[in-house]
């Protein structure tokens, strides 16, 4: 059936370092959303993308959307201790547009 | 904050019974959909309201099932209650119907002893 994986499943890092998610998904999407979900809260919206290829920034986080709709990354540039989090990945399921399948999230933690 | 609240907080029950859980939607949002999140997965869709019509579904079994209201907010029952049931239950509003942007509220964590 129609995954989304993302890796990495965990990552560490000290403050002011980079850090990137990817996002794959085993059928082409129509668009590709990403949530953030702050440990005990719920997910929070951050960004959709459409368009093959596409790039949007917000701040300090930059999102792709690959040229075959399949991949996604997130990357964010020198992490700060409120970027600590989930961050998950959604596209519509090929067999159900009310549907969204989310991959299994990248917890990111952030040392001072 | 978005506006949609869910009740109650925490709940904790016991194998075979049942549960009601309960979500108001964003003003303006015509569209509820659930989902169930367990720990260290992500959200699981189970399924979604469309003024007052279940218009989709997730893999979920009949024991699972919605209402939504005249005024978009919605109800989420779960018979029969097992184990694996126990998680975090969340309701997300949307403006439209499918896969639009979801507004989280912050969840109904289910305990099933």
């Amino acid at each position: 059936g129609q995954q989304v994986m993302q890796i990495p499943q965990y990552q560490h890092v000290q403050e002011g370092e980079d850090f990137t998610t990817y996002c794959n998904s085993s059928t082409t999407l129509s668009n590709i959303q990403w949530y953030k979900q702050r440990p005990g809260g719920h997910p929070v919206f951050l960004i959709q993308l459409v368009k093959s290829g596409e790039v949007k920034k917000q701040k300090r986080l930059t999102f792709q959307f690959g040229e075959a709709k399949k991949n996604s990354s997130l990357h964010i540039t020198a992490t700060q201790t409120t970027d600590v989090g989930t961050y998950f990945c959604a596209g519509p399921y090929a067999g159900n547009n009310r549907k969204l399948i989310w991959g299994l999230g990248t917890s990111l933690a952030v040392n001072p | 904050e978005t506006g949609v609240t869910q009740s109650p907080t925490h709940l904790i029950k016991t194998r075979g019974q049942q549960v009601t859980l309960r979500c108001s939607s964003q003003s303006g949002h015509n569209t509820v959909s659930w989902y169930q999140q367990a720990l260290g997965q992500g959200p699981q869709f189970i399924f979604q309201y469309y003024r007052e019509e279940e218009n989709g579904r997730g893999n979920f079994p009949p024991r699972f099932s919605g209402l939504q209201f005249p005024n978009y907010s919605s109800e989420l029952n779960v018979n029969a209650l097992e184990l694996d049931d126990s998680a975090l239950y969340l309701c997300a509003s949307s403006l439209r119907t499918g896969t639009d942007t979801q507004y989280f509220g912050p969840g109904t964590r289910l305990t099933v002893l």
